[in-house]
């Protein structure tokens, strides 16, 4: 069976650091997806990232950046220069193969001006 | 093309009676999934649909869960004989492939009293 695990409840920092969200999977199969999701106030999930299991390049997009690495299963995501309106509920997934998506129960981002 | 929509988006209902919900996706999109989450929680895998075919099914979900995606197109997730327990915020979500990102419907909040 599968399994995502965001260590981190809540996270809380000042405006312009740099915050890192931690995520680690757990998976027999050796072709999965991650990803990262925001689901701000509104309510709506928003996609973010995503990596497959045979990339463990490390890429930057504008303000975000993540860390894959299949020998700690972990894939960990950092925003960089934080603003208030980073300020949501992020969540890591892992989707199967066969379709089957796995999420963690998130990490709540408050952003302080 | 506007995303994912979801109908009814609040729905109120007794226990024991039967509820319907309907998710349009994106119109390219071939796969399909239901979700539930609740306060606090990421979301919580239901099922999934490539096409008109449900491939995966939560163990989880019991026998007065159903789910049909009868054209490949709109689905819907009827659950029988509703429980306090049902209540919580169902999602829908599609996608071209199990490895791109899912885009997700503003979700149908069922409170069953």
């Amino acid at each position: 069976a599968q399994k995502v695990t965001q260590a981190q409840t809540e996270i809380s920092v000042v405006e312009k650091e740099d915050v890192t969200l931690d995520c680690v999977y757990e998976t027999r199969d050796t072709t999965y997806y991650l990803f990262w999701y925001k689901q701000p106030p509104s309510g709506e999930l928003v996609f973010l990232i995503r990596r497959n299991s045979f990339d463990e390049q490390n890429e930057i997009s504008g303000r975000y950046s993540w860390n894959f690495q299949k020998s700690t299963s972990s894939f960990n995501f950092t925003i960089t220069a934080s603003q208030v309106v980073d300020s949501a509920v992020y969540f890591c997934a892992l989707t199967l193969r066969g379709g089957k998506s796995t999420f963690g129960d998130g990490t709540t981002l408050t952003v302080k001006p | 093309d506007t995303g994912v929509s979801q109908d009814p988006r609040h729905k109120i209902t007794k226990r024991g009676q039967n509820v319907t919900f309907r998710c349009d996706p994106i119109s390219e999109h071939n796969r399909l999934y239901w979700y539930r989450q609740t306060l606090g929680q990421g979301p919580e895998f239901l099922t999934y649909f490539q096409n008109e075919a449900q491939l995966e099914k939560s163990r989880l979900l019991s026998d007065r869960f159903s789910a049909e995606r009868p054209k490949g197109s709109f689905s819907t997730l009827e659950i029988q004989r509703t429980e306090q327990g049902d209540s919580a915020m169902y999602l829908c979500a599609s996608t071209v492939f199990e490895g791109n990102e899912q885009f997700f419907g503003p979700g149908t909040r069922l409170t069953v009293l």
